[in-house]
């Protein structure tokens, strides 16, 4: 019964390090997608993908990396953290984007 | 301008009132519609999905109108269990389909 599993939950990280939010689901959905939640901003789309090998940019890209090389993994990338990306991020996934999404519990990120 | 807008509230009203949510948004081609319940602290989880004949489920309404280009949902008999921000969704055809949502509004029930 897992769905969509993000971690970690809570990270902490000094200005300039790199790290990696896990994504995985077991529902064998094509799409999966990141958004970050800030205070008044409400979700935006970061990095999203249809399917495995096939990703594109969202609303708010700059500073993040994405790959898809299967269909249940999806992780986001911050190469060079810094602390506008201090946020929630949640991940998730469904079979199109025009059905029901199954979002992850959130990571919380503090850049400090 | 974003692709989906909302009034952020917060909206205060008491139990057993009515109360409306709007949301525009701005790409004609948009095809799907939802409407997300988020709870502090919590994950979004889907509320309802929004279909152009209108669709209802117990004390929730939602409603689409095409032409132009927004979509609200009513709450009946207000429940302070109600009380989370309500965020709409919809799906974008620039470059693959890809679902955005707006920033959502904060709905407080109060005794």
């Amino acid at each position: 019964n897992a769905g969509v599993t993000q971690t970690p939950k809570f990270q902490v990280l000094k200005t300039g390090q790199s790290m990696t939010l896990q994504c995985a689901q077991d529902m064998n959905h094509e799409y999966m997608s990141w958004y970050r939640q800030d205070p008044g901003m409400g979700l935006r789309l970061i990095h999203y993908s249809v399917g495995a090998g096939i990703t594109d940019q969202g609303e708010v890209p700059n500073g993040y990396n994405v790959s898809r090389s299967t269909t249940e993994d999806f992780p986001l990338r911050l190469l060079s953290a810094a602390p506008s990306q201090t946020s929630v991020y949640f991940c998730a996934s469904s079979s199109t984007p025009g059905n029901t999404i199954y979002f992850g519990e959130g990571s919380w990120l503090t850049v400090v | 301008r974003k692709e989906v807008e909302q009034d952020p509230g917060p909206f205060n009203v008491p139990e057993g009132a009515t109360v409306a949510f709007n949301c525009t948004y701005s790409n004609s081609a948009s095809q799907s519609f939802f409407w997300y319940r988020q709870d502090c602290r919590k994950e979004p989880k889907l509320l309802m999905s929004v279909y152009s004949s209108g669709n209802e489920d117990g004390r929730f309404t939602a409603q689409l109108n095409r032409a132009s280009q927004y979509i609200s949902l009513l709450i009946r008999d207000s429940k302070l269990s109600d009380s989370a921000t309500y965020l709409c969704a919809v799906t974008l055809n620039t470059g693959f389909q890809k679902l955005v949502f707006g920033t959502g509004t904060r709905l407080l029930v109060s005794p």
